[in-house]
């Protein structure tokens, strides 16, 4: 079963905007994690916040959990091109993760 | 760093023909799993392993079987191909849970297509 659900489906955006997606999931969580993928490759791990937490930073990364909603947020700043992948979040529930459709982000230069 | 081995990137096969895809994991890590994912539907749990021998059912098991006879490797079974099975598949492994984190190392997928 797919537990969250992303928003938007894709997004478009100039080099140096923010970027900002949506992840919106059904039941309790231990976890919540952010992760890309690149065209035709498989998942990297971006960052992880716990079900206690309600922001967390890596980089030009920042992640915000809200438990009483089952949503969070990834923005990514001043994006570059390389930004361009798909990106997913994952909640841990029950031993697994389970993952969104993702957001696909084009950066454009 | 933790590295996952998916063994054909690319694989065309036949209906009813039998499909083995292999991952094998350096890291020593307890877990492992595979998905499929498909457009639309992002990745979806067919089954994980938490140690050898051991395998658990995820959300679509249906026309698949796992073996884990080793540690380091997790195969993917389909006993039967289908063409309802072309899809991308993605074997990932983890440590241990702590605190209930559970972070996953990829490998680089394996697109299957069934003719």
């Amino acid at each position: 079963s797919q537990q969250g659900e992303e928003d938007p489906q894709a997004l478009s955006i100039q080099e140096g905007e923010n970027a900002t997606m949506n992840c919106s999931y059904k039941t309790s969580i231990n976890n919540l994690q952010w992760y890309r993928q690149n065209s035709g490759r498989g998942l990297v791990h971006l960052i992880l916040i716990r079900s206690n937490e309600r922001e967390k930073h890596s980089g030009r990364l920042r992640v915000t959990l809200d438990t009483s909603k089952k949503s969070s947020s990834l923005l990514i700043t001043a994006s570059r091109a390389a930004d361009t992948a798909s990106y997913f979040c994952a909640t841990f529930n029950d031993y697994k993760l389970s993952f969104g459709a993702g957001t696909t982000v084009t950066v454009r230069a | 760093d933790v590295k996952v081995t998916q063994s054909s990137r690319y694989l065309v096969k036949r209906t009813g023909e039998k499909v083995f895809l292999e991952c094998v994991q350096d890291m020593d890590h307890e877990n492992m799993f595979w998905y499929r994912q498909d457009p639309g539907l992002g990745l979806r749990l067919i089954y994980f392993s938490y140690d050898v021998k051991m395998k658990e059912k995820g959300d679509i098991p249906e026309g698949y079987s796992v073996s884990r006879e080793k540690k380091e490797r997790f195969s993917l079974i389909l006993e039967s191909a289908s063409t309802n099975q072309t899809s991308m598949y993605l074997c990932a492994s983890s440590g241990l849970t702590v605190a209930g984190a559970n972070v996953l190392t990829f490998g680089a997928g394996s697109r299957l297509t069934v003719l």
